[in-house]
């Protein structure tokens, strides 16, 4: 069964700290999507990456980095140099094929205070 | 312009009523999603039709009945509203699977409250 574990409810950092998300999953396909997405106080959820199963590389976006280890079943997010504007729920998600479509689960998210 | 819209963004009625939401893509999606997410942030997938088809399910209660009368569309119609149906409904669309299309990409959120 899907599961999807986001150990860290609440983070608090000053700005320019860096700071670490954690996501493990759970899954028995082999063919499998992680995700991160973002939500603002605003209340939309912003799509930040996407991850398939196959491809183990990390990757860097700006400040923003992912890293994803299939032996610890892991898709961690860092951000670096943290910004006020950084300040917003996290979830984590996974997706496996599904009849004529993929089921997403999400984590419990990860709420990230950046103090000025 | 906007990609996945929703309607109305806020809506407040009393327990026992009947509403709808309304989702509509332009992306030329073929999959579409209906989600909850309570006071607690916790996001819980309903539906998910693809090209017009349902074919997630999710255990909800029958009071909620999904709509879509094209790809482009779908709804989801509340019968006899109860207190715990206060939540913020996302939709959202994804393209067939395959064909990159495993993201799915959110609207705004509506925002139910239940009196």
């Amino acid at each position: 069964a899907q599961k999807v574990t986001q150990a860290q409810t609440e983070i608090s950092v000053v700005e320019k700290e860096d700071v670490t998300l954690d996501c493990v999953y759970e899954t028995r396909d082999t063919t499998y999507y992680l995700f991160w997405y973002k939500q603002p106080p605003s209340g939309e959820l912003v799509f930040l990456i996407r991850r398939n199963s196959f491809d183990e590389q990390n990757e860097i976006s700006g400040r923003y980095s992912w890293n994803f280890q299939k032996s610890t079943s892991s898709f961690n997010f860092t951000i670096t140099a943290s910004q006020v504007v950084d300040s917003a729920v996290y979830f984590c998600a996974l997706s496996e094929s599904n009849t004529g479509g993929f089921k997403t689960i999400f984590g419990a998210g990860t709420r990230l205070f950046v103090k000025a | 312009d906007t990609a996945v819209s929703q309607t109305p963004k806020y809506l407040v009625t009393q327990m026992g009523n009947d509403k709808s939401i309304k989702c509509e893509q332009n992306l030329g999606h073929d999959t579409m999603y209906w989600y909850k997410q309570d006071s607690k942030k916790f996001l819980k997938i309903m539906f998910s039709y693809n090209n017009k088809e349902l074919i997630i399910n999710e255990t909800v209660p029958n009071r909620f009945s999904p709509k879509s009368p094209d790809k482009a569309h779908l709804n989801l119609h509340i019968n006899s509203l109860e207190l715990g149906d206060s939540a913020v409904y996302f939709c959202a669309s994804s393209q067939k699977p395959g064909v990159g299309g495993e993201t799915q990409y959110f609207g705004p959120g509506t925002r139910l409250l239940v009196l």
